[in-house]
């Protein structure tokens, strides 16, 4: 089956400072990618996917993600970080093997600091 | 239009005891699938139901059931409760022939075990 690994489970950026939450996945197939975010007690959001069109993605909130089928990544970025960004980031895969399931990876919790 | 909504947003258990949580979908979607978030942990697939049938299910024990009503809510009931089964319990909904894996997720029930 299909699955993700999140690379660092808290990342600290200052105010401004780019943001790169990173994520490599693992799969036998053409894999369709999701970064979701979870703010404090609430439930997850969608940022953007990729579904195998434009190999760069933008989603919501300045956020964007390039697919690289070399490295097996897709990395989710955004050039200046603001305050408003803290919160939990999830990457997640297809799961074929479960229909239209996702698999997610552990999360990574992002602090923005003054 | 509503999003998904889930209840009860908090609930505590004893061990042994038998819970029953919510969920209504989405406006449009027909779909509802069900994870569990542990503490620290990115979500889990439970269960995923459609034309009120369970479609495709994770790794998850039987004391773990649902059930999709016609109007497309569903209910996730979770038998002789353990310890261990303290979480965020995350319904979300889709649209069954986008096939995009695209999820709405609600805030989600904290189930606490005790």
């Amino acid at each position: 089956a299909q699955s993700v690994t999140q690379l660092g489970s808290h990342v600290s950026v200052s105010e401004g400072a780019l943001v790169l939450l990173r994520c490599n996945y693992s799969s036998s197939v053409p894999p369709y990618l999701f970064w979701y975010v979870q703010y404090p007690n609430q439930g997850l959001q969608l940022l953007l996917k990729y579904t195998s069109a434009a190999t760069l993605v933008k989603g919501i909130n300045g956020f964007e993600a390039e697919f690289k089928k070399s490295e097996t990544s897709f990395h989710l970025t955004k050039p200046s970080a603001h305050m408003s960004d803290a919160a939990e980031y999830f990457c997640a895969v297809i799961n074929s093997n479960s229909g239209y399931a996702l698999n997610f990876g552990k999360g990574t919790s992002l602090l923005v600091t003054p | 239009d509503a999003g998904v909504t889930q209840s009860p947003t908090h609930l505590i258990k004893t061990r042994g005891q038998q819970v029953t949580l919510r969920c209504s979908p989405k406006s449009g979607h027909d779909t509802v699938s069900w994870y569990q978030q542990a503490l620290g942990q990115g979500p889990q697939f439970i269960f995923q139901y459609y034309e009120e049938e369970e479609r495709q299910r994770g790794n998850f024990p039987d004391r773990f059931s649902g059930h999709q009503f016609p109007n497309y809510s569903s209910e996730l009931n979770v038998n002789a409760l353990l310890l261990g089964d303290s979480a965020l319990y995350l319904c979300a909904s889709s649209y069954m022939t986008a096939n995009t894996g695209e999820l709405f997720f609600g805030e989600g029930s904290r189930l606490t075990v005790l």
